[in-house]
């Protein structure tokens, strides 16, 4: 069975600062998706970012990169120059690749990123 | 194009009685899954649903809850006599079904279940 763990439960970041928040995960499948979704206090699930593993180059949304590693199965990401709006839970997430297993989402138990005026 | 729409936000019950919670997703998708957030924790996986078929409910408790997803109308997730632990943040989610898109999923704001 697949497994996802962020072994950050919270992390700060001076505004404006460069942040990492760290995401590994285990699995058999050689193809998969992973997600980054970002939960503010509002509680709403927001896709901040994905990744397909077959692709080789990390994904990058505006302020948001991913540093995905297929050999040793991690997948962070980074958020530059962070602003208030920022802080959040962020969860990793796993996804299997089509036909190769279920299509539920497996979830990390998250990181919450406190951002500092 | 409305997100997907989950109603209601807040629900409370006393211990026996039934919760229902509805979800419509985003126009288009035809792919349903519903997760539970207990608190400070992350998100589980409960039960992926297609039109009129449940598709894997391997995280759905054997009794008690129910889902289902017609052929008209909203995914309603169902759970009968409600105990304390059932407390939580209930997030459906909605998927498109073109292929390269399946993957990803767009979820509500979920419904806040809260059992006195």
């Amino acid at each position: 069975a697949q497994t996802v763990t962020q072994s950050q439960p919270e992390m700060s970041v001076q505004e404006a600062e460069t942040v990492t928040l760290s995401c590994t995960y285990d699995t058999s499948e050689s193809d998969y998706y992973l997600f980054w979704y970002k939960q503010p206090p509002s509680r709403q699930m927001i896709l901040v970012i994905r990744q397909e593993a077959y692709k080789q180059q990390n994904a990058t949304e505006n302020r948001f990169s991913v540093n995905f590693q297929k050999a040793a199965k991690s997948f962070s990401l980074k958020i530059s120059d962070s602003q208030l709006g920022d802080a959040a839970m962020y969860f990793c997430a796993y996804r299997s690749a089509l036909g190769s297993g279920t299509y539920k989402y497996i979830f990390g138990t998250g990181t919450r990123l406190k951002v500092l005026a | 194009n409305a997100g997907v729409m989950q109603n209601p936000r807040h629900l409370v019950r006393r211990r026996g009685q039934e919760a229902r919670l509805r979800c419509s997703p985003m126009k288009g998708h035809s792919h349903v899954y519903w997760y539970r957030q207990l608190p400070e924790e992350g998100l589980k996986f409960m039960v992926y649903l297609q039109k009129e078929n449940i598709i894997d409910e391997s995280g759905m408790p054997k009794e008690r809850f129910s889902a289902e997803f017609p052929k008209e109308g909203p995914s309603i997730l169902r759970i009968q006599q409600v105990v304390r632990g059932d407390s939580a943040a209930y997030f459906c989610a909605s998927s498109p079904t073109r292929e390269g898109q399946l993957e990803t999923q767009y979820f509500g704001p979920g419904t806040r279940l809260l059992v006195l």
